[in-house]
């Protein structure tokens, strides 16, 4: 069954420093997602992506924070200057091109942890 | 805003019980729910989507049922096995598909 990948599993990055995550949606998909779930605590969504724009994203999803479909595979989330609290675990998800009625698929998630 | 609730926050059961986790949600205007599965560590699968017209979506032991009126939807796991030890998140989609998320039932099902 085809499923969501998502790199790497675990990144350590320092306070200030710029990360990247990567994902690879389920190829026929069309709509994208990142979540975040900071740890003991509810899964949050972030931002959702279709169309290569922005079609929604919360107030967590501030300036600091990017997405990009770089190619026809690929959809990152890059944070500019980490800060502690984004600790967190980060979840990518795709849905089908009828993505309203359609469910969510999530990767593994990248366990990202700011020192 | 959407609040979405789960009670029990942890069960522990023996196996071969049958046992329903409960979702609570604010704003029924929903058009869909969404179970999903969380092994500790890992990603979340998806287990059920229940549309807003259904009221009950089956797939093998499990049976997730939608009663948007008084928002509410139960996923009800029958026979219970070890395996199915997890936490159980539903989650409820709202502007631009974005899901809101409860807090999740953490299920431990005892030899």
């Amino acid at each position: 069954e085809p499923e969501v990948t998502q790199t790497p599993s675990h990144q350590v990055t320092q306070m200030g420093q710029e990360v990247i995550l990567r994902c690879v949606p389920i190829s026929n998909h069309l709509y994208f997602y990142w979540y975040r779930q900071i740890l003991g605590q509810k899964v949050e969504f972030l931002v959702s992506f279709y169309n290569n724009e922005i079609s929604e994203k919360s107030e967590i999803f501030d300036d600091q924070f990017s997405v990009e479909r770089p190619d026809g595979s690929n959809f990152t989330l890059k944070i500019r200057s980490t800060k502690l609290e984004d600790s967190a675990m980060y979840f990518c998800a795709s849905s089908s091109a009828t993505g309203i009625i359609q469910p969510q698929h999530f990767g593994d998630g990248t366990r990202l942890s700011i020192l | 805003k959407q609040e979405v609730t789960q009670i029990p926050a942890a069960l522990s059961v023996p196996e071969g019980e049958n046992l329903v986790l409960n979702c609570s949600f604010t704003d029924s205007a929903i058009y869909n729910l969404q179970w999903f599965r969380q092994d500790p560590g890992k990603g979340l699968t998806s287990l059920l989507l229940i549309q807003s017209s259904q009221r009950e979506q089956t797939s093998g032991r499990l049976n997730a049922s939608l009663d948007k009126s008084s928002g509410r939807s139960t996923l009800y796991i029958a026979a219970s096995q070890p395996g199915d030890s997890a936490t159980y998140l539903c989650a409820v989609p709202g502007a631009g598909n974005m899901l809101t998320f409860g807090g999740g039932t953490r299920l431990m099902v005892k030899p």
